[in-house]
Formats: C-alpha cells, sequence, structure tokens
C-alpha cells in the first residue's frame, strides 16, 4: 500500500491565482481531512469528509473547497490564493479511529 | 472550547536522558488522546493513542503516556532518549468520530550528545 500520498510537494503561487492540492489513499478509508501547519500553531483542521459525497467544515475553512466524489480522493482547492495561505497542507485518512497522515505540501504565495 | 496546551515550546535534553513532554486538554466529553512526532520534513507518525482502560499506555520507539483525567494531562515519557528522537511532537485530542483532531502547538525537542 502506498498509504496517502500528496501531490504536489512544493508549489509556488502569486495571489489571486488557483490551485488544487491533490491526495489520495489506497486504504480504503472511509474518513479523509484536510490540515494546515503553521508555525507556533500545530494542525488546524480545514474540512473533512466522513464518505463519498459528504464534506463539512473544520476550524478554517475560509478559502478552500473541497469534493469527495470517490473513497480514494479528497482534492482541496484554493479559488484565489492569499499570501494568509502559505502554509504546510497535510492530508489524513482513517479507518474510525487514528488518522494516516500524507507526507504534506509546501504552499508559498507570494 | 476544546483545546491542546503543550507547554513546552522548546526542550533539549542530552543523550541518554530520561524525557517528560506535558500536555494539557480542555475537552467536553471522554477524550481520544494521542501523541504524534513530525521529524524535519516529513508527515505525522503516531506515536499511541488513548481511547478507554489502562490509563499508562504504551507506544512505538520505546514512548509511553500517561492518562490522568484529574489534571486533564498526557503527558508523554520515555526513559532513556536517543538522538534520533529529536523531532518535532504534537499532542492531540479526538472528536468521537476520530475524524477530527485538535492539536497542540507543538514541542520541538532537541537531544544533545
Amino acid at each position: 500500500n502506498a498509504g496517502v500520498t500528496q501531490t504536489p510537494k512544493f508549489q509556488v503561487l502569486k495571489t489571486g491565482q488557483s490551485m488544487t492540492l491533490q491526495c489520495a489513499q489506497d486504504m480504503n478509508h472511509e474518513y479523509m481531512s484536510w490540515y494546515r501547519q503553521d508555525p507556533g500553531m500545530g494542525l488546524r483542521l480545514i474540512h473533512y469528509s466522513v464518505g463519498a459525497g459528504i464534506t463539512d467544515q473544520g476550524e478554517v475553512p475560509n478559502g478552500y473547497n473541497v469534493s469527495r466524489s470517490t473513497t480514494e480522493d479528497f482534492p482541496l482547492r484554493l479559488l484565489s490564493a492569499a499570501p494568509s495561505q502559505t502554509s504546510v497542507y497535510f492530508c489524513a485518512s482513517s479507518p474510525g479511529d487514528e488518522q494516516y497522515f500524507g507526507p504534506g505540501t509546501r504552499l508559498t504565495v507570494t | 472550547a476544546q483545546s491542546v496546551t503543550q507547554p513546552d515550546i522548546h526542550i533539549t535534553v542530552s543523550e541518554g536522558a530520561s524525557l517528560e513532554l506535558r500536555c494539557n486538554y480542555s475537552y467536553g466529553a471522554t477524550p481520544y488522546l494521542f501523541w504524534y512526532v513530525q521529524s524535519p520534513g516529513q508527515g505525522l507518525q503516531l506515536l499511541l493513542k488513548y481511547f478507554s482502560g489502562d490509563t499508562l499506555v504504551q507506544g512505538i520507539k520505546g514512548f509511553e503516556a500517561e492518562f490522568k483525567r484529574s489534571q486533564s494531562s498526557f503527558n508523554l515519557r520515555k526513559p532513556s532518549v536517543h538522538w534520533s528522537d529529536a523531532a518535532e511532537y504534537f499532542c492531540a485530542v479526538g472528536a468521537p468520530s476520530y475524524n477530527k483532531l485538535i492539536f497542540g502547538a507543538g514541542t520541538r525537542l532537541a537531544v544533545h550528545p
């Protein structure tokens, strides 16, 4: 199993650009989540999903959209990037107990 | 409000010394508690978890943690630290669905030879 994979590993955007961070898991987990990690703040939940077709907002959802059309994939969309979205983004999946994290995407918005 | 506090931002210990990382939580229901470790440039790896039962839980890499409900604490311990333990450690509390974690700000551990 590849576990949780994220692409790209690094990305630089200009303010106002849009992009999609990809996340996939091959463990058939129902639950998937997106977090952002900022220095001194730990990880904060952006959006999460409890199954295909079902998503909900986390602690910091503004500026981000998600969809869950399949069990495997959970992309995170930035519609109009802002410098405040410079961060490291982690995707996680869970069978219902512990969460398994991907390697992260480092995003810089200039 | 639900929260996790890790009072120590940075800790430095000598190799071979014992380690205790502190974690306090505020949560309205029975907490589900986790410790994760993050090496530089890497993702998060689960060290151990507490759901119920024995309040002393054993994890990977020789770590253990003790849940103390009266103190709202879940401190992480290791009797003898190795240089490879240098990393950032995060305490987290989970919602009943286990799908939403609230993280502390992390403790960065440095290990001197």
